[in-house]
């Protein structure tokens, strides 16, 4: 069965600190894989996603994640953390041949200004 | 707006009640999904719903949860005989494609109930 991890539960950086949240994934097939976040009393927003190509994917705010497939990971990264990205992060994995999406459990990221 | 919306966005319930929720998926998606958010578990993919086919019922926990999904737009997902269990929060998403290559799922608000 597909399951995906997520290294940390909680996340405490200060203001321009760099920021990588681990994600790995477990299945052999080929997979879309998806950064969701969940701004505070809001609803799933997607921050980036992979299909295909270049394995280094841009997001919105600044984020980007680079999909190594040996590792079966999909890190997300921020070079400068800002008060406003304190949210929930999820990531998330799609087999091809399936429709529904396989969430990790989330990390919520606090950001100290 | 153009977003998925889901109504209501709480509800209270007493145990063995049953209860409806309610998704417009964005115009035009021909694929819908309904996925639980509760403390512990993470999200839970409940059923996925493409085009005419048979819906994947995989993620469904138990019998007493049930969907549908009329005309291949607004779904309805019941649960019947609800348990404190029950309580969590339940998304709904909808894209473009299903099973494809591309398959990018925007979601709802959310409707939080709460089985008291």
């Amino acid at each position: 069965a597909q399951s995906v991890s997520q290294h940390n539960h909680h996340v405490i950086l200060s203001e321009a600190a760099s920021l990588e949240l681990g994600c790995n994934y477990s299945y052999g097939g080929t997979v879309n894989l998806f950064w969701y976040v969940q701004y505070p009393g809001q609803h799933l927003q997607l921050l980036l996603k992979y299909f295909s190509g270049d394995p280094l994917v841009k997001g919105i705010k600044g984020f980007e994640a680079e999909f190594i497939k040996s590792k079966f990971s999909f890190n997300l990264r921020k070079p400068s953390v800002q008060w406003s990205d304190t949210a929930e992060y999820f990531c998330a994995v799609n087999a091809r041949s399936q429709g529904n999406l396989i969430f990790g459990k989330g990390t919520k990221l606090s950001v100290k200004p | 707006g153009a977003g998925v919306s889901q109504s209501p966005s709480n509800k209270v319930t007493e145990k063995g009640k049953d209860v409806e929720l309610r998704c417009d998926p964005i115009s035009g998606h021909t694929a819908l999904y309904w996925y639980r958010q509760s403390l512990g578990q993470g999200l839970e993919f409940l059923i996925y719903f493409q085009g005419n086919s048979a819906p994947d019922k995989s993620g469904l926990p138990s019998d007493r949860f049930s969907a549908e999904r009329t005309g291949g737009s607004v779904s309805t997902l019941t649960i019947q005989r609800t348990q404190q269990e029950d309580s969590a929060v339940y998304l709904c998403a909808s894209s473009s494609r299903g099973r494809a290559e591309y398959n990018e799922q925007f979601f709802g608000p959310g409707t939080r109930l709460t089985v008291l």
